[in-house]
């Protein structure tokens, strides 16, 4: 089955930029997207498409990807990007996959 | 305004049964692809099914393993998970979400999620 990683945690100061990334077997051939997920509320799309941002999503949020890496970058970091964040993919073994998370806390 | 409305959660037994729901408005429900995701307590996501717009296509995670059948009544505007056998590790928050456009492999709206706590 296809599978994404993710590191558990990253630390970020406020203004600083905050770099997720999503790991998995060319993973760089597929289209990701990234949910933000505060504590006690839905998931949000933030990107999809590996680096569309969807309307009312902030211009701090960017994605990219290549080879088996997709990455989430959060330039600018607010307090209010404290959440964990999951990357997306779908494969045609295992049809949509999820990342591991990564809680991101703006130190 | 899109909204998603789950319901249906509840404590059930080891071996029961639920059937969840998920009320949708604010666009044309017969239109889209939905899906179920779901979270255990602390446990990130974990996609469990999709329904393409007409409910002719169906498709489910390999844990379900002919457990769980999703169905939708677009007269209703209302997105069914029909959950059999459950298991202690079925414990979850299960969310309904979009699917935003036959090639979009992403979920663009939400709900609230609905609690499914499996135990004796």
């Amino acid at each position: 089955s296809y599978e994404l990683t993710q590191p558990p945690s990253v630390s970020v100061s406020p203004g600083q930029t905050a770099s997720i990334a999503c790991s998995g077997d060319k993973l760089g051939d597929k289209y990701v997207c990234w949910y933000q997920q505060k504590p006690g509320q839905s998931p949000v799309l933030v990107i999809y498409q590996n680096n569309n941002r969807p309307s009312g999503i902030p211009e701090r949020f960017s994605g990219s990807s290549s080879g088996n890496t997709a990455t989430l970058t959060i330039s600018g970091t607010q307090a209010i990007d404290e959440a964990d964040y999951y990357c997306q993919a779908w494969d045609s073994t295992t049809s949509y996959v999820f990342g591991t998370g990564t809680k991101v806390t703006v130190l | 305004e899109v909204q998603l409305l789950e319901s249906g959660g509840g404590l059930v037994q080891p071996g029961g049964s639920l059937r969840l729901s998920c009320a949708a408005s604010g666009f044309t429900f017969s239109s889209y692809a939905m899906t179920w995701v779901r979270q255990a307590p602390g446990k990130g996501l974990e996609w469990v099914s999709i329904i393409s717009d007409s409910g002719d296509l169906r498709y489910y995670a390999d844990f379900v393993k002919g457990r769980f059948t999703i169905s939708r009544d677009n007269s209703k505007n209302t997105l069914y998970l029909q959950l059999n056998s459950l298991r202690a590790e079925d414990t979850a928050l299960y969310y309904c979400a979009r699917k935003p456009g036959v090639n979009e492999r992403v979920f663009d709206y939400w709900g609230q999620g609905t609690l499914v706590t499996v135990s004796s």
